[in-house]
């Protein structure tokens, strides 16, 4: 089971805006982080912290949070971002790892 | 730049142990920052977080899981490995190991291996 509730999908059309929300008690601690899965591959990770991006991840990928809610917005939504994408958060310090459920983007 | 891979038998059969392990290169295993995870995926499913390792051999398991798993680190090798007993058809899944940072990060996975799958089966 998971702590983090995700909605399990999200459809947006090419080059408009989507926000992918998280929500659920372990988002207190520690930020949550996001992560891009696409088919047959591991997952990437795209955003961390309160609004951190890792290299090579596009500045179309922004993230926030409010509470016990993490977003990730994609602006300008592209074909290649249509994939799975899963929040995680660390409860407290070497507690449960908990991965949402995670939500497939479609890009229309 | 951190390469993890997973290394281990793709078949297992039931009621035996599940045994992999996850060769580091480009960064050392011994570095205080880290905590070595394993998380599964089953076919079609979410992440599942299994446990993490950190470099002095102190684990932490996912609760639903602990009774059946070890992990456990080789320094020496810059490995660290994920023994499951008991397998049962529900351990059918790909098996990642990654880094997960720690401090005010924690819970951030940084880097992944490639994945390995496993079956469970007769």
């Amino acid at each position: 089971s998971s702590d983090l509730t995700q909605d399990p999908a999200v459809s947006v059309a090419l080059g408009q805006t989507v926000r992918i929300t998280c929500q659920g008690d372990s988002l207190g601690a520690y930020d949550a982080s996001w992560y891009q899965q696409k088919p047959g591959q591991a997952p990437v990770l795209v955003m961390f912290g309160q609004n951190n991006r890792p290299s090579g991840i596009p500045d179309r990928f922004s993230g926030s949070s409010s509470g016990k809610t993490a977003a990730l917005t994609i602006t300008g939504a592209q074909a290649e971002d249509e994939a799975d994408y899963y929040c995680n958060s660390r409860a407290l310090r070497n507690t449960h790892l908990f991965f949402g459920g995670g939500t497939k983007l479609t890009v229309l | 730049q951190v390469r993890l891979q997973e290394s281990g038998p793709g078949l297992v059969r039931p009621s035996q142990t599940l045994h992999l392990t996850c060769s580091v290169s480009g960064g050392s295993i011994t570095s205080g920052d880290y905590y070595w995870t394993w998380i599964r995926q089953n076919p079609g499913k979410g992440l599942e977080w299994i446990g993490f390792v950190y470099h002095n051999g102190n684990t932490f398991y996912n609760p639903s899981l602990r009774s059946r798993t070890t992990i456990s680190i080789d320094t020496s090798k810059n490995q660290f490995s994920l023994t499951l007993t008991s397998a049962t058809a529900g351990d059918t899944a790909a098996y990642f190991c990654a880094r997960e940072l720690g401090g005010a990060l924690a819970g951030t996975i940084d880097y992944w291996g490639q994945g390995t799958l496993v079956s469970v089966s007769s």
